[in-house]
């Protein structure tokens, strides 16, 4: 069974500041990782995605990732936060139903907090 | 721009009203999915549909929860009776079949039950 784990429900950052927010996976196959954000009354919109290419995945908004296997990591990064950048972020992984893919199965989620 | 469109944006009923909710996918794409999404529960997924077909409805309660694909432009979910603690934002998302693709969600249904 797959599941992720994602490291502090709420972060603050000053602006500027890097942004690091932490998620683990557990996956008894080769995982499709991903990263969704959620700004408030809105639904979830793809920052990126791990499909077993480079392990170091760009995404919109200057985001990016990397897939570490030895770690089971999947941390999302920036290296500057801008103010836009308040909202709950989410890491994912892709289920495998007996060799078909299914749902994505979500983690906590993280509310990033961005201060002036 | 291609979007996932999801009617009514927020709905407030009282306990026993029926209630369903519309979502129209991405055209093109063939699989959806309904989400729930709650303060304590956070995203639970309810129920997925590939090529219209029902393949996974385990995370919904079978007695009051319905999900169909009238057709491929059309996903509903009902509620009948609603209850109180069915009171949550409701995202439906759609997505092409394949290991690495994403999905792409709604802007939800707020729904309050009293």
């Amino acid at each position: 069974a797959q599941s992720v784990t994602q490291l502090g429900s709420h972060v603050s950052v000053s602006e500027g500041a890097l942004v690091l927010l932490r998620c683990n996976y557990s996956s008894s196959v080769p995982p499709y990782l991903f990263w969704y954000v959620q700004y408030p009354n809105q639904g979830l919109q793809l920052l990126l995605k791990y499909t077993s290419a480079a392990t170091l995945v760009k995404g919109i908004n200057g985001f990016e990732a990397e897939f570490k296997k030895s770690e089971t990591s999947f941390h999302l990064t920036k290296p500057s936060a801008h103010m836009s950048d308040a909202a709950e972020y989410f890491c994912a992984v892709r289920a495998h139903y007996g060799g078909s893919q299914g749902n994505l199965i979500f983690g906590k989620g993280t509310k990033l907090s961005v201060k002036p | 721009d291609a979007r996932v469109t999801q009617t009514p944006r927020h709905k407030v009923t009282e306990m026993g009203q029926e209630v369903t909710m519309r979502c129209q996918p991405i055209l093109g794409h063939n699989t959806v999915f309904w989400y729930r999404q709650t303060m304590m529960q956070g995203l639970e997924l309810l129920a997925y549909f590939r090529n219209r077909a029902p393949l996974d409805d385990s995370g919904m309660p079978k007695d009051r929860f319905s999900a169909e694909m009238p057709d491929a432009t059309l996903a509903t979910l009902k509620i009948q009776p609603s209850e109180p603690r069915d009171s949550a934002v409701y995202f439906c998302a759609s997505g092409l079949e394949g290991q690495g693709a994403g999905l792409f969600f709604g802007s939800g249904t707020q729904l309050s039950v009293l």
